[in-house]
């Protein structure tokens, strides 16, 4: 079955301690990316990879970090998470970052950091 | 960067009713506008798209509109049904970039 799996689904953390959400699919799309969604702001873009190894900022970059070692993978690294990166976060694919790439979601990650 | 505003927020229309939520940008370089339904604790899933050099494109009970000129960009819903109740998101592309309203929160009332 065609997807983007996350892992972990639910995580609580506390200030400071280093963590990685990873992120894999399984269509051999080039581009990948990573959201957070909160409440009244929507989605807003973290980072994004075009391919292996080539990886951009988004809106938020801020506190956090992202590898594209395999074109499968595309992990996010919070080194020190703070309270205000407590948020639902969302990894997507798409075959790649031309306009009409329809983009696959997976199923989310809720970050909680006391 | 872009700005994707979206209104309402909250929509509720009786089974049957039609929906309409609009968005507008502000990058006229965008050009690719799809919509997302997410529904209870998942991800979001497109449900249409259209690009910069359409005006309109319809999916049986769905369709979205465009204008360029205005910047501004709809969804409509027609024969509303239980099922379509969800969170809805309009979003712009620019520069590989994905921006998304803050979203749209249908319920369909039977």
């Amino acid at each position: 079955e065609a997807q983007v799996t996350q892992n972990p689904r639910y995580l609580i953390t506390v200030t400071g301690k280093k963590l990685t959400v990873t992120c894999s699919q399984n269509m051999n799309h080039e581009y990948m990316s990573w959201y957070r969604q909160d409440p009244g702001l929507g989605l807003r873009q973290i980072y994004y990879s075009m391919n292996v190894e080539v990886t951009d900022k988004g809106d938020v970059p801020e506190g956090y970090k992202v590898s594209r070692k395999e074109k499968r993978n595309f992990p996010l690294i919070l080194e020190s998470p703070s309270p205000n990166q407590t948020s639902l976060y969302f990894c997507a694919s798409s075959l790649s970052g031309l306009a009409g790439n329809e983009q696959f979601f997976g199923p989310g990650t809720r970050l909680t950091v006391l | 960067g872009e700005n994707v505003e979206q209104h309402p927020s909250t929509l509720s229309v009786q089974e049957g009713d039609s929906a309409v939520i609009k968005c507008t940008y502000s990058d006229s370089a965008s050009n690719y506008f799809p919509w997302y339904k997410q529904e209870l604790g998942k991800g979001p899933q497109l449900i249409i798209d259209i690009r910069s050099n359409v005006g309109e494109k319809k999916d049986q009970r769905i369709a979205v509109t465009l204008n360029k000129t205005a910047k501004h960009f709809s969804l409509h819903i027609t024969e509303t049904q239980p099922e379509d109740s969800a969170v809805y998101f309009c979003a712009a592309r620019s520069d590989y970039k994905l921006s998304f309203g803050a979203g749209t929160t249908v319920t369909v009332r039977a």
